[in-house]
């Protein structure tokens, strides 16, 4: 079945940028998504069809994707972005067939 | 205001079934499709299928074991799964999925409030 590898854990510190990958065979054909969840909270959708960024969600946050990798940076993270960050995408032969990456928690030190 | 409310916490038996649901209400149901997504505890998380009037698609780990259904005239959505084990305890969540002319994912842009299910002898 399909996959999307993400990195385990990133930590950085507030004035640098942080940058999150999201590596799947399918990515040159489909849309990744990036969802931010902490602790005991629902995901919230922060970067959908790989760079586009829903209403309210804050401008430091930006996505790319390029080849087989797809990229959520964070520019100038707070503390509050302190979360774990999941990558989602679809099967490339089956667009309603999803597929989550396996997080990353993202530390602001 | 657009609201996803979810059925409460269940515990289960190993072999059991469950059925949680997912009401939608403040907008029009029919127009978006719902994922079920689920998290164990302290895991990451994993989709589990969408549906919608026309289309419903499982992940592969889940066919034959789950089903989902739309009921339009209550603008609820129903996850059931059957023969539990241990590992299917996760908080399960279901999710608004808007979509373009082609058809293709806008993301899940609102999410219900998670069902907890426990599944112990």
């Amino acid at each position: 079945s399909y996959e999307l590898t993400q990195p385990p854990s990133v930590s950085v510190s507030p004035g640098q940028t942080a940058r999150i990958t999201c590596s799947g065979d399918a990515l040159p054909k489909k849309y990744a998504y990036w969802y931010q969840q902490k602790a005991g909270q629902a995901p919230v959708l922060v970067i959908y069809e790989d760079n586009k960024r829903p209403s309210g969600i804050p401008e430091r946050f930006s996505g790319s994707s390029s080849g087989t990798m797809a990229t959520l940076t964070i520019s100038g993270p707070q503390v509050e972005d302190e979360a774990a960050y999941y990558c989602y995408s679809t099967d490339a032969s089956d667009h309603y067939r999803g597929v989550f990456g396996g997080g990353t928690k993202l530390t602001v030190l | 205001h657009v609201q996803l409310v979810q059925s409460g916490a269940e515990v289960k038996e190993p072999g059991a079934s469950m059925k949680v649901s997912c009401k939608a209400s403040g907008y029009t149901f029919t127009n978006y499709h719902i994922n079920w997504v689920r998290q164990a505890p302290g895991q990451g998380l994993e989709w589990m299928g969408i549906i919608s009037p026309n289309t419903a698609s499982y992940a592969q780990k889940f066919q034959g074991r789950v089903s989902m259904t739309m009921e339009t005239s209550t603008s609820t959505v129903y996850m059931e799964m059957r023969s539990l084990t241990s590992e299917d305890t996760a908080v399960y969540y279901c999710a608004r999925d808007p979509f373009d002319s082609s058809g293709y994912s806008l993301g899940f842009d609102y999410w219900g409030q998670g069902t907890l299910v426990i599944v112990s002898s």
